[in-house]
């Protein structure tokens, strides 16, 4: 079975600080890697995602992710963050010969950025 | 382009009462997946619908149990209520074929309470 850790569950930074978010996976097999954002008030939505290929990718509002496989992880990361970043982030992982349909997700990381 | 719609946005229930949560995909897609998301939690799969079929299934009692529609609109139906059916329910919806497939879009949710 799959499972996903994501070590910070609340996250405090001021504007311009570095972000970088946890996130292990547990599972086999090859993965497809995710993460979603979710802002106030809003709905779930991707942020971006790993398949195969060049382990850094990179996502929009210039976030950007890093798949290390010997280490299981895929860390969310951006160099300065806005205040309008603040929201709920969460990894998801599934299996490579499933769809994203079944996805395993963590249990996020609330991030607030202080103006 | 409508995206992922879901009703009621929220419910209230008894124990041991019946529920019926509904979905409309977005447009162009044809497969839906139910997420449950109990409160601190991440989303954890239910099961997925695709051609009118359920095509995966999670970790769910058979109490929790769908029906996808001929036009790709679905329902989440959960019997006999317990208290820790509590919780948000997603819907996502995808396409099934393409590069797409990996990419979830995420309803609101529909919030039930059972008391």
């Amino acid at each position: 079975a799959q499972s996903v850790s994501q070590h910070n569950h609340h996250v405090i930074l001021s504007e311009a600080a570095s972000l970088e978010l946890g996130c292990n996976y547990s599972y086999g097999g090859t993965v497809n890697l995710f993460w979603y954002v979710q802002y106030p008030g809003q709905h779930l939505q991707l942020l971006l995602k790993y398949f195969s290929g060049d382990p850094l990718v990179k996502g929009i509002k210039g976030f950007e992710a890093e798949f290390i496989k010997s280490k299981f992880s895929f860390n969310l990361r951006k160099p300065s963050v806005q205040w309008s970043d603040t929201a709920e982030y969460f990894c998801a992982v599934n299996a490579r010969n499933t769809n994203a349909g079944k996805s395993t997700f963590g249990d996020g990381t609330t991030l607030t950025v202080k103006p | 382009d409508a995206g992922v719609t879901q009703s009621p946005t929220h419910l209230i229930k008894t124990r041991g009462q019946q529920v019926t949560l509904r979905c409309s995909p977005k447009s162009g897609h044809d497969t839906v997946s139910w997420y449950q998301q109990a409160l601190g939690q991440g989303p954890q799969f239910i099961f997925q619908y695709y051609e009118e079929e359920e095509r995966q299934r999670g970790n769910f009692p058979d109490r929790f149990s769908g029906h996808q529609y001929p036009n790709y609109s679905s329902e989440l139906n959960v019997n006999a209520l317990l208290l820790g059916d509590s919780a948000l329910y997603l819907c996502a919806s995808s396409e099934i074929g393409g590069s797409a497939r990996e990419k979830l879009f995420f309803g609101s949710g529909t919030q039930l309470s059972v008391l």
